[in-house]
């Protein structure tokens, strides 16, 4: 059964950086692209970046473009997010998702002065 | 704004069927699996259907999905109090190479 843990969050100060990871088994985690996903306070889904298996490929929305940076270590079945110069708009629980079918149950990343 | 749309509410009397629409383009629904996700409040959205119409176990077959095109729906049948939530499509945009969601449909029970 495909399980999948992040954890990292916190509360951080904007301009700030913190490191998201997220432990996955049940599955073969080296054949899978992973993404991760947030939703901040009261508002829908957002997507925000993917990896491709073997770390081929990576992609980001625009908002996180240049500051965020998603990694994996297949050896250790972690999926990362580095978050640098955050903003108070990257206030939102952080999901990692296994293509964007299997979730897990989200860390809260709290971005305040 | 979402690039997936969806209506922001539906609402049926309990027993009823409700469907949600949601629509898009021919580089994201029209060539990608969708998913529906399932939000009670405070918790962490619930997959509920994906590749379109399958269910993971668990699932009741009172959830069903169905795409054609560029659009997808999910309908749910002999509705429940329980089932008052927030339901989100989700899916690929092979142009972008990025994930898009609808901006979600609340349900309500009347």
């Amino acid at each position: 059964q495909v399980h999948l843990v992040e954890s990292g969050g916190g509360l951080v100060k904007p301009g700030g950086s913190l490191r998201l990871s997220c432990a996955a088994s049940g599955f073969t985690f080296s054949d899978y692209y992973m993404s991760w996903i947030r939703q901040a306070p009261g508002k829908g889904l957002e997507w925000v970046s993917y990896i491709s298996s073997s770390s081929s490929f990576t992609n980001y929305a625009d908002s996180v473009k240049g500051r965020f940076t998603i990694s994996r270590d297949d050896a250790k079945n972690l999926l990362y997010l580095q978050m640098n110069s955050l903003r108070v708009e990257d206030t939102a629980v952080y999901y990692c998702a296994r293509v964007l079918v299997a979730w897990g149950q989200g860390t809260q990343v709290t971005v305040s002065s | 704004q979402s690039v997936l749309t969806q209506p922001p509410s539906v609402s049926a009397a309990p027993g009823q069927k409700v469907t949600i629409s949601c629509s898009g383009s021919s580089s994201n629904i029209g060539n990608n699996y969708v998913s529906w996700y399932q939000q009670l409040p405070g918790t962490a959205p619930k997959l509920l259907i994906y590749d379109n119409n399958k269910r993971p176990s668990g699932i009741p077959d009172r959830f069903s999905g169905s795409k054609s095109g560029t659009s997808a729906t999910l309908g749910i049948t002999g509705l429940q109090t329980g089932d008052e939530a927030d339901y989100y499509c989700g899916t690929w945009d092979s142009s972008l190479s990025a994930g898009l969601f609808g901006g979600g449909t609340k349900v309500t029970v009347l």
